[in-house]
């Protein structure tokens, strides 16, 4: 099956520095998808990446679909305390029904 | 309004015993999941319904039964509950099969003891 492997597993960082986590898969996948996980919650979606080299912006987040189409990454600029949470990337290959997750990066952001 | 509603949000019974978890989502989506995640928070596919139609079954043991009444639920059954399966269970929902835009639920730990 299709394998995710996520890095960092966790981070911690000061308030106001710059994050970076990525995503590496074993198949070339046609989307990646980036979540975060608060505390109690479920993952809620941030960026979408349909096609290879795409970068998108979400505010201070920045993903991009990677050339290769086995990677993206996750960037997130002047880190705020609620910025804390495990952060996901998910994708899908076309032989595959469902997305697959990896295994997340979990934040913290010290004051 | 809440898009996708899990029920109940705790759950703690005794190995043995059978118990229900139950989804609603309000979004008109066509295919609903099920996810469970585990202690190390990694998150793993159990089951997809398309229009009440059962799609995706991973290795997941019989003693997990997903029910789908119509497009809009899908309870989760578990018989004789082990101490292994003590995990958060995600529902989650897609506006139709191969949509990437998943809304999840909040989750529902269930710890068995």
């Amino acid at each position: 099956g299709q394998q995710l492997n996520q890095s960092p597993q966790s981070m911690f960082i000061q308030e106001g520095e710059d994050v970076s986590m990525n995503c590496t898969s074993s198949s070339i996948f046609n989307t990646w998808l980036w979540y975060k996980q608060d505390p109690g919650e479920g993952p809620v979606l941030l960026i979408a990446l349909y096609k290879a080299g795409e970068l998108t912006s979400n505010g201070r987040l920045t993903a991009q679909f990677g050339i290769t189409r086995k990677d993206s990454f996750l960037n997130i600029s002047a880190s705020i305390p609620s910025d804390v949470g495990i952060y996901f990337c998910a994708g899908r290959s076309n032989s595959a029904r469902q997305l697959t997750f990896g295994s997340g990066t979990q934040l913290t952001v010290l004051p | 309004d809440t898009a996708v509603s899990q029920t109940p949000k705790y759950l703690v019974t005794q190995m043995g015993n059978d118990k229900s978890i139950k989804c609603e989502q309000n979004l008109g989506h066509d295919t609903m999941y099920w996810y469970k995640q585990d202690s190390k928070k990694f998150l793993k596919i159990m089951f997809s319904y398309n229009n009440k139609e059962l799609i995706i079954n991973e290795t997941v043991p019989n003693r997990f039964s997903p029910k789908s009444p119509d497009k809009a639920h899908l309870n989760l059954h578990i018989n004789s509950l082990e101490l292994g399966d003590s995990a958060v269970y995600f529902c989650a929902s897609s506006r139709r099969d191969r949509d990437y835009g998943y809304t999840f639920g909040s989750g529902t730990r269930l710890t068995v003891v």
